[in-house]
């Protein structure tokens, strides 16, 4: 089955670039996810990137796909206090299985 | 927002208790999903449901059992709560439209002492 994995925590200054980096097994996935946690909240699709791109550009996200490696990136452009939270990077298994990775804690500092 | 209500949002029992989380949604969408959140693995897929009394097992459904008898609800019970099963709880669902959106309730927290 698909195995999602990222990196548990990114630390940024307030300004910079963050980039969250995720790889997963599954190459059937039609579409790739990142979602946003904030604390004591639910996720909240952030953005997605159909499976036969390379990149997606959305305001301050961009979106990185690479197939080969199975590597999914999301870069945060002059990162905010407020976009400290959980980032998750999701695919879909089979027909109906969402999996999503560990989560990676993205905190900023002023 | 979508329309997902969970509950109870916050519960204790005692290892050994049934429990029964509520996941009630009002968007008549066709899937839905029990996930577990805890640190260190992220969220977790015990549970799914792609239609009235159509469910199947995720990655980690040992101890878990779940029922759908209407599209509106979905249940997750813990026949016999144990200590590893403190968790927070998230109840997910999607109608598969155009690109798949997942939308999530706001959790319950459950703490089995």
């Amino acid at each position: 089955g698909e195995d999602v994995e990222q990196s548990l925590f990114l630390s940024v200054r307030e300004g910079d670039s963050s980039v969250i980096n995720c790889t997963y097994t599954d190459s059937s996935s039609t579409y790739l996810y990142w979602y946003k946690q904030e604390p004591g909240a639910g996720l909240q699709l952030l953005t997605y990137i159909f499976s036969n791109m390379d990149m997606k550009q959305d305001q301050r996200l961009t979106v990185l796909l690479n197939k080969k490696d199975k590597h999914l990136s999301l870069r945060i452009a002059d990162t905010q206090t407020g976009d400290s939270a959980i980032y998750f990077c999701a695919a879909i298994s089979g027909t109906y299985k969402y999996i999503f990775g560990t989560g990676t804690r993205l905190k900023v500092l002023a | 927002d979508a329309g997902i209500t969970q509950s109870p949002r916050h519960k204790v029992t005692e290892t050994g208790t049934p429990v029964t989380l509520r996941c009630h949604q009002t968007e008549n969408h066709r899937y839905m999903y029990w996930y577990r959140q805890d640190p260190g693995h992220g969220l977790r897929l015990i549970h799914y449901s792609y239609g009235v009394k159509d469910t199947d097992k995720g990655e980690v459904s040992d101890g878990y059992s779940v029922s759908r008898s209407k599209t509106e609800d979905f249940l997750l019970t813990l026949e016999s709560a144990t200590s590893s099963q403190t968790s927070v709880y998230f109840c997910a669902i999607t109608d598969r439209g155009v690109f798949g959106e997942l939308f999530f309730g706001e959790g319950s927290r459950l703490t089995v002492l």
